[in-house]
């Protein structure tokens, strides 16, 4: 399984963007990075992936460095509700997700 | 719309009594999973079904067991619950293996007494 490094913890304030960065250094050409949120008591939930190009959706954009050695996680502004622990996972399109121990975003009003 | 609903929320059971959790869904999905989340620390992977195809982590406890009886349903048994099997236990599907986003459940969490 790929390694993963993250910030124990970010603060950021509500409205503002937020970059969640992570180093997967041992990541393998064909692993896709994920990302799940866990929000307080609640189960995970996914956000986005991308294999090699930057992806956006309406949760969240990923940015993917060249090399793939590291993303990025962009919430464009952020809100309460976006506190949360967050996840990157590289995953190897097998059968199973590998949790490390992720970024415990808070936000402040 | 609930799409993997686990009950019950919250479970209590004594030192070395069996308890069952459950797991269902309306995915129509053919994968399940059953997770483990202790205090603090990040979800691990107890074992997962592809349809009726059983696979078992290697390092998850002969204590634990599942059953899953169809598509729909799943069943995380624990023969003889310790306190250190105190958690949140967490369903979670997928469509397929693969690259396939995972759809979790908001847990039961179990505490031993």
């Amino acid at each position: 399984d790929a390694k993963t490094t993250q910030p124990n913890s970010m603060e950021s304030n509500e409205e503002e963007p937020v970059h969640l960065p992570c180093n997967h250094s041992t990541i393998s050409g064909t692993d896709y990075i994920h990302w799940y949120r866990q929000l307080p008591s609640q189960g995970p939930e996914y956000v986005i992936h991308g294999l090699t190009s930057n992806v956006n959706n309406r949760m969240a954009s990923l940015a993917i460095a060249e090399d793939r050695k590291s993303s990025t996680l962009i919430l464009h502004r952020a809100t309460l509700r976006d506190a949360a622990v967050y996840y990157c996972i590289p995953y190897q399109g097998a059968q199973k997700l590998v949790f490390g121990q992720g970024t415990r975003l808070t936000i402040n009003p | 719309d609930a799409m993997v609903i686990q009950n019950p929320r919250y479970q209590v059971t004594q030192f070395g009594k069996p308890v069952t959790l459950s797991c269902s869904q309306t995915l129509n999905h053919n994968v399940m999973y059953w997770y483990q989340q202790k205090s603090s620390q990040a979800p691990k992977l107890l074992f997962h079904y592809y349809d009726k195809d059983f696979n078992n982590e290697a390092d998850t406890p002969d204590n634990f067991q599942s059953r899953r009886p169809n598509t729909s349903f799943c069943f995380l048994d624990i023969r003889s619950p310790g306190l250190g099997d105190a958690a949140m236990y967490l369903c979670a599907t997928s469509r397929d293996y693969g690259d396939y986003e995972q759809y979790f459940g908001p847990g039961t969490r179990l505490t031993v007494t």
